[in-house]
């Protein structure tokens, strides 16, 4: 099946710093989506980003299909950007492991 | 519109024993996928169903089996409980392929 790696797995912030996630995946997809999950384990959609550049705010995200990753750019991080970031990939959802981001005020 | 809706949003069961969990889609939302998640791991993908038809299985013993309704809401069934069963079950709902899914809260499932 397809493979989905993630980096990095840990990465600490002061309040204010940009940060850049990344997917790799091991084979050509046409689903995507970034997740946060949350201390309490809800998993909130960032993007549904198969391909092209999306914007939502603070964070935006990049797909690179034909190169097989995505990257998720948070700018101007808060306390409130802790937790889990997901990249899943394919109709079934294949999961990275995901990156633990930790924001300190 | 609500969400997707999950129940019980906790559970704790004995081993052995049987386990039903319960899921809404969102209103339109044909397609209904179930997912475990243990501590400190990516989901993995247990189910998806669409239009009431099993549309793909991942790598689970027989004991899990599922089933989606004619109102698209859905059932994951686990039989003969074990330890390693205790985990997150997350239920997401898509209106259908090159969609986006939305997950709902999930239930978190304790075996003892």
């Amino acid at each position: 099946g397809i493979q989905v790696e993630q980096s990095p797995p840990d990465l600490i912030l002061q309040e204010g710093a940009n940060s850049t996630l990344r997917c790799n995946f091991s084979d050509s997809v046409n689903n995507l989506q970034w997740f946060h999950q949350n201390p309490w384990g809800q998993l909130i959609n960032l993007f549904y980003i198969p391909s092209g550049t999306k914007q939502n705010g603070r964070l935006s995200a990049t797909t690179v299909a034909t190169e097989r990753y995505s990257l998720l750019y948070i700018s101007s991080s808060q306390t409130t950007d802790s937790g889990v970031y997901f990249c899943a990939v394919g109709e079934r959802l294949t999961f990275g492991e995901g990156t633990q981001l930790t924001v300190n005020p | 519109d609500a969400g997707v809706t999950q129940s019980p949003t906790h559970l704790i069961k004995t081993r052995g024993q049987h386990v039903t969990l319960r899921c809404s889609p969102i209103s339109g939302h044909k397609s209904v996928s179930w997912y475990q998640q243990v501590l400190g791991q990516g989901p993995q993908f247990i189910f998806q169903y669409y239009e009431k038809e099993e549309r793909g299985r991942g790598n689970f013993p027989d004991r899990f089996s599922a089933r989606q309704f004619p109102n698209y809401s859905s059932e994951l069934n686990v039989n003969a409980l074990l330890l390693g069963d205790s985990a997150l079950y997350l239920c997401a709902s898509s209106p259908g392929a090159s969609y986006g899914y939305t997950f709902g809260s999930g239930t978190r499932l304790t075996v003892v």
